[in-house]
């Protein structure tokens, strides 16, 4: 099975400051998929980005980027321009394609964005 | 829009009742999924399925079952509930083809007493 480790429970960063939050994942696949995902406090799971291991660039959504390294099997979310509705926990998780598209989710990093 | 519909958002149980959790979905997705999600345990995949009357048992599927009669509806079966259940349920859904993420449903907070 593939793991996904988040390596911190709890981060804060200051409004409007930039933040990042780190993911590593074992695999000896070269093809699969990388997610984070946000959940707000009693809110629903969305997706934040994506990102396609054989895809070299780093995927850029509005102010969330990622700096994934595939050899180092990292892959960390930055949030640039932090705000109150950022306040979540985030999830990493791994894809491998075509075993049912099952997905192996990190433990999350509840992150505090502080006005 | 697309959405995943879970039939609770709260439901309390007595030990040794059985439990029905609903997911249904409007995306004509081929898979999925129920997750159970606990504080510093992440999400732990419970069952998935891969199409109409398919399942395959994710990391924690001991007493629990599931049944997808329908491509749109995958109910989670607790046969005798017990306390260790209480938590919250994710149900999500992911066609085959495409960008592949999942889309999740609400969540369904279980108190089992």
């Amino acid at each position: 099975a593939q793991t996904v480790t988040q390596s911190q429970p709890e981060m804060s960063v200051q409004e409007a400051e930039t933040v990042t939050l780190s993911c590593t994942y074992d695999t000896s696949e070269s093809n699969y998929y990388l997610f984070w995902y946000k959940q707000p406090p009693s809110r629903q799971m969305i997706l934040v980005i994506r990102q396609e291991a054989y895809k070299q660039q780093n995927a850029t959504e509005n102010r969330f980027s990622v700096n994934f390294q595939k050899a180092a099997k990292s892959f960390s979310l930055k949030i640039s321009d932090s705000q109150l509705g950022d306040t979540a926990m985030y999830f990493c998780a791994f894809m491998k394609p075509f075993t049912g598209n099952q997905f192996y989710f990190g433990t999350g990093t509840s992150l505090t964005v502080i006005p | 829009d697309v959405k995943v519909t879970q039939s609770s958002r709260y439901l309390v149980k007595r030990t040794g009742e059985k439990v029905f959790l609903e997911c249904v979905q409007d995306m004509d997705h081929e898979n999925m999924f129920w997750y159970r999600q606990d504080p510093g345990l992440g999400l732990r995949l419970i069952y998935f399925s891969y199409d109409v009357k398919m399942k395959e048992k994710g990391d924690i599927p001991e007493g629990y079952s599931v049944s997808r009669e329908k491509k749109e509806r995958f109910s989670l079966i607790l046969e005798s509930a017990s306390t260790n259940q209480t938590s919250m349920y994710l149900c999500a859904s992911s066609g085959r083809t495409g960008h592949l993420e999942q889309f999740f449903g609400p969540g369904t907070r279980l108190t089992v007493l």
